[in-house]
């Protein structure tokens, strides 16, 4: 399984962009990059996935490099409601066992 | 379309007791899985159902158990409460077997003590 990491805390203002990057060296050729956001007492909300290249949605952007070791996820002009942990998971599909969800990225939003 | 309904939201029971948290996932999803989440150990998974039958299970001992209805709802039993499992149960519901895109309920805070 491909180790994540990811910084465990991070700072923003409201308006700007926050890129959060996930490092998995050891990556496998069928894993794929999934990005879940939490907030207090809730369940995990599904962000985005990707394999390679860029993916964007209405909600965020995924840039994955050629070489895939790492991955950054974009949020365009936050605000304060981003306020959440946002988790890196790096894992093949077909097995929901190897969804590990590690300690995730604090993000704060500040006025 | 609605998301997925756990039920009960809280739950309060003693050590000792058995408890039994109920899933409803989005309508179309055959898929549901189960996670724990405290603070010490963060978001493990419990198990997966798919047609009714477990497919992935996690690394908890055989107190947690659940199962999956024919409409795709699940449930999940924990028998003989420790205070150790008092955390935020999660259900996660997919349209695939073991994919990685699932959506989550609200959670069911069981407080055992």
């Amino acid at each position: 399984l491909a180790k994540t990491t990811q910084p465990i805390s991070m700072d923003s203002y409201e308006g700007q962009e926050v890129n959060i990057t996930c490092s998995h060296n050891n990556i496998a050729t069928n894993d794929y990059i999934t990005w879940y956001q939490q907030f207090p007492s809730q369940g995990p909300r599904f962000i985005i996935q990707g394999y390679k290249t860029k993916v964007t949605n209405e909600v965020a952007s995924l840039f994955i490099p050629a070489d895939r070791k790492s991955s950054t996820l974009s949020l365009p002009r936050v605000s304060l409601s981003d306020t959440a942990v946002y988790y890196c998971l790096v894992g093949p599909p077909g097995n929901t066992g190897k969804l590990i969800f590690g300690q995730g990225t604090t993000l704060q939003v500040k006025p | 379309k609605a998301g997925v309904t756990q039920t009960p939201r809280y739950l309060i029971k003693t050590r000792g007791q058995q408890v039994t948290l109920s899933c409803s996932p989005i309508s179309g999803h055959r898929s549901v899985s189960w996670y724990q989440q405290t603070p010490g150990q963060g978001l493990q998974f419990l198990f997966e159902y798919f047609s009714e039958t477990q497919r992935n299970k996690g690394n908890f001992p055989g107190r947690f158990s659940g199962r999956q209805f024919s409409n795709s709802r699940s449930e999940m039993n924990v028998s003989t409460l420790e205070l150790g499992d008092s955390a935020l149960y999660l259900c996660a519901s997919s349209s695939q077997l073991g994919s990685y895109e699932q959506y989550f309920g609200p959670g069911t805070r069981l407080t055992v003590t």
